[in-house]
């Protein structure tokens, strides 16, 4: 298996412009996270789904964010408008059905700001 | 609160044991969990420990588990310049399936 499939790796905006990550889970995970790592913050989730339909979205900052799953095999993260303070590493994980939990990290996108 | 701790930094010889430890909150975690990331990369899964488990040992790594003092431990034995990396623990919280992360331990292997 390939792995945690994220895209594009890396992205440089402007302030003002929307940005769109994508991801792509292991086939066969039911699970999806999205995380936001920033040396100030660390590791935080952002918003998880289980079978494709969002759970916990608490961590999602504000209203400039949003996260769909359309089907088993892709989600988005949008930000619109970008902001400075946004630009960090948004990681997205995948998870199986399992009691373990465990986790299974994409290689991240690296944002930019301007 | 839902923090997990862990301590910034920790420098070792190669060849040395490695020992990183972590503080946790909540103690009806069922799992927890030992990440790496290497600069530039993501998350790597290293092990967990169930934690009705006192200790897992996977190679050169070993997973102790205090569970009254909720302490987790991970010591990498014969340390090598390629494990170099940032280590997060991580548990989930009850009725949570995302896991929340400590700060990381950065760990530094000098030849």
């Amino acid at each position: 298996d390939a792995g945690v499939i994220q895209s594009p790796r890396h992205e440089v905006t402007e302030m003002g412009q929307e940005v769109t990550l994508r991801c792509k889970p292991i086939s066969g995970h039911n699970s999806l996270f999205w995380y936001r790592q920033t040396m100030m913050r660390g590791l935080e989730l952002l918003i998880y789904f289980n079978n494709n339909v969002p759970i916990d979205d608490s961590g999602m900052p504000e209203d400039r964010f949003s996260a769909k799953m359309p089907n088993a095999s892709f989600s988005t993260l949008k930000i619109q408008p970008s902001e400075p303070r946004d630009s960090a590493v948004y990681f997205c994980a995948s998870s199986p059905s399992v009691r373990t939990d465990t986790q299974y990290f994409g290689p991240g996108t690296r944002l930019t700001v301007l | 609160g839902e923090d997990v701790e862990q301590s910034l930094f920790l420098s070792v010889r190669e060849g040395d044991s490695s020992v990183i430890n972590c503080t946790y909150t909540d103690s009806s975690s069922t799992y927890l969990y030992w990440y790496k990331q290497e600069p530039g990369a993501g998350l790597q899964l290293l092990t967990y420990i169930f934690s009705n488990m006192d200790m897992k040992q996977d190679q050169r790594l070993t997973v102790l588990l205090n569970k009254k003092d909720k302490h987790l431990s991970l010591r990498i034995a014969d340390t090598q310049t390629g494990d170099s990396a940032i280590y997060f623990c991580a548990e989930n919280l009850t009725g949570r399936r995302a896991l929340t992360f400590g700060s990381g331990t950065r760990l530094q292997v000098q030849p």
